[in-house]
């Protein structure tokens, strides 16, 4: 079966300083992976989404960049964070047509002070 | 694209069917309805999904009405562990940039 990954749980980082969020997904080969923000009490946002390896499309203007190094790795990173950064990041994954369904990981909750 | 309206919240008493609605109006004839839940401080977990006919599975059913503009998840006898945000969702797009907008959803609580 497969499984999704994330580290680290939980984050709180000084504004200005770097992330790297990472997520892996086991079982599977050549998914498309997504990046995902939930603010607090409020629904996902799209941030980034990969079809293969080296292929990043980003969805909004942000301070976040995203990574795709091997087949089953999507990397979120900033190199320097804002405040407005915190939120609840999650990836997710899924095969084939983009409207399969999507399975998400546990995510990562990120605290910029 | 379609959107989808809930209710803000609803409560259930434990053991017994919770019903939850959702209107999606303007969906279009190839788009699928997805529900998915999320516990707090987890990452949303995938309950069910159909198009046009009503579907069941381990966890729940999911009746879609005839002219497809509204729907209920039901959960057939919900316990504690069914509390929880519960999102429905239609597909907005076929690309992969236009996946799944989760709106507010509906916050239940199961109550003992």
């Amino acid at each position: 079966s497969q499984t999704i990954h994330q580290w680290p749980a939980t984050l709180v980082q000084p504004v200005g300083s770097p992330l790297s969020l990472e997520c892996t997904v086991e079982g599977t080969s050549n998914p498309n992976l997504y990046w995902y923000r939930q603010a607090a009490g409020r629904g996902l946002q799209l941030l980034f989404y990969s079809v293969g390896i080296g292929q990043i499309s980003s969805e909004v203007p942000q301070n976040l960049s995203a990574s795709r190094p091997q087949d089953r790795q999507f990397i979120l990173s900033s190199k320097k964070l804002l405040l407005s950064d915190s939120g609840f990041y999650l990836c997710a994954w899924n095969k084939g047509e983009p409207q399969e369904t999507q399975y998400f990981g546990p995510g990562t909750r990120l605290l910029v002070l | 694209d379609a959107k989808t309206t809930q209710p803000p919240s609803m409560d259930c008493a434990e053991g017994r069917a919770a019903n939850l609605p959702c209107n999606h109006s303007t969906i279009s004839g190839n788009e699928y309805v997805y529900w998915y839940r999320q516990i707090h401080s987890q990452g949303p977990q995938y309950i069910i999904h159909g198009l046009k006919n009503n579907e069941t599975n381990e966890m729940a059913s999911l009746i879609i009405t005839e002219d497809r503009k509204s729907s209920t998840l039901i959960l057939p006898h919900a316990t504690l562990r069914d509390t929880a945000v519960y999102y429905c969702i239609v597909r907005v797009g076929n690309n992969y940039g236009q996946n799944f907008v989760f709106g507010p959803g509906t916050r239940l609580s199961v109550l003992p």
